[in-house]
């Protein structure tokens, strides 16, 4: 089986600092990993994806993420925080091979960037 | 650009009532999945469907069924509802396979049974 752990419920930077929202997975293969970002009573938005290739991906909006197979991560970066990131974010997962295409999400993290 | 439609975008319904969510993926899209999300929770997948047939089914009630039509537009219906199925239903939908696989999402239906 596959899921998703986001340690952190909660993330309080300040606008301008750099920002980290951490995930770890566990799936069977090759992961695909994904991030999401809800905002308040919409849906969720992609943010960016790892597949294969760098392990640095550059997504939607200034983020960014590492793939870490040794550890199992894919945390969520951006140099410099703006107001407007805040928002829940939600780390996912799927395994490369194998029929099965639906997502695992982790438990989400709401980021809230301070002025 | 078009985007997953799903209506209605609010909907209320009393205990032991029925429902249909119904979404519309983006065109050209094969495959629709439905999440379900409690309040203050995550995403949990339902169930998917490419080309029209199921694809995989993950914790969606024996009181849910779902199906997906020649359009490619997906209807979710819920019976004997309870109170623990108020919760968002989002729909998505992807095309392709490995490498260009990416799920989009619907603003979802906010299902309040009372």
């Amino acid at each position: 089986a596959q899921s998703v752990a986001q340690p952190e419920d909660q993330v309080n930077v300040a606008e301008g600092n750099p920002l980290t929202v951490k995930c770890t997975y566990s799936v069977s293969g090759n992961p695909y990993l994904f991030w999401y970002v809800q905002y308040p009573n919409r849906g969720l938005q992609f943010l960016l994806k790892y597949i294969t290739g760098d392990n640095l991906v550059k997504g939607s909006y200034g983020f960014e993420a590492e793939f870490n197979k040794s550890q199992t991560s894919f945390h969520l970066k951006k140099p410099s925080a703006l107001v407007s990131d805040s928002a829940l974010y939600f780390c996912a997962v799927r395994a490369g091979s194998g029929s099965a295409r639906q997502l695992t999400f982790g438990s989400g993290t709401q980021l809230t960037v301070l002025p | 650009a078009a985007g997953v439609i799903q209506s209605p975008r609010h909907l209320i319904k009393e205990k032991r009532e029925t429902a249909t969510l119904k979404c519309y993926p983006i065109p050209r899209h094969d495959t629709v999945y439905w999440y379900q999300q409690g309040p203050g929770q995550d995403p949990q997948f339902l169930i998917s469907f490419y080309e029209k047939m199921q694809s995989d089914k993950g914790s969606i009630p024996d009181r849910f069924s779902a199906q997906q039509f020649s359009d490619y537009h997906s209807e979710l219906n819920m019976s004997s509802l309870e109170l623990g199925d108020s919760a968002l239903y989002f729909c998505a939908s992807s095309s392709g396979q490995g490498l260009n696989e990416k799920l989009f999402f619907g603003s979802g239906t906010q299902l309040s049974v009372l």
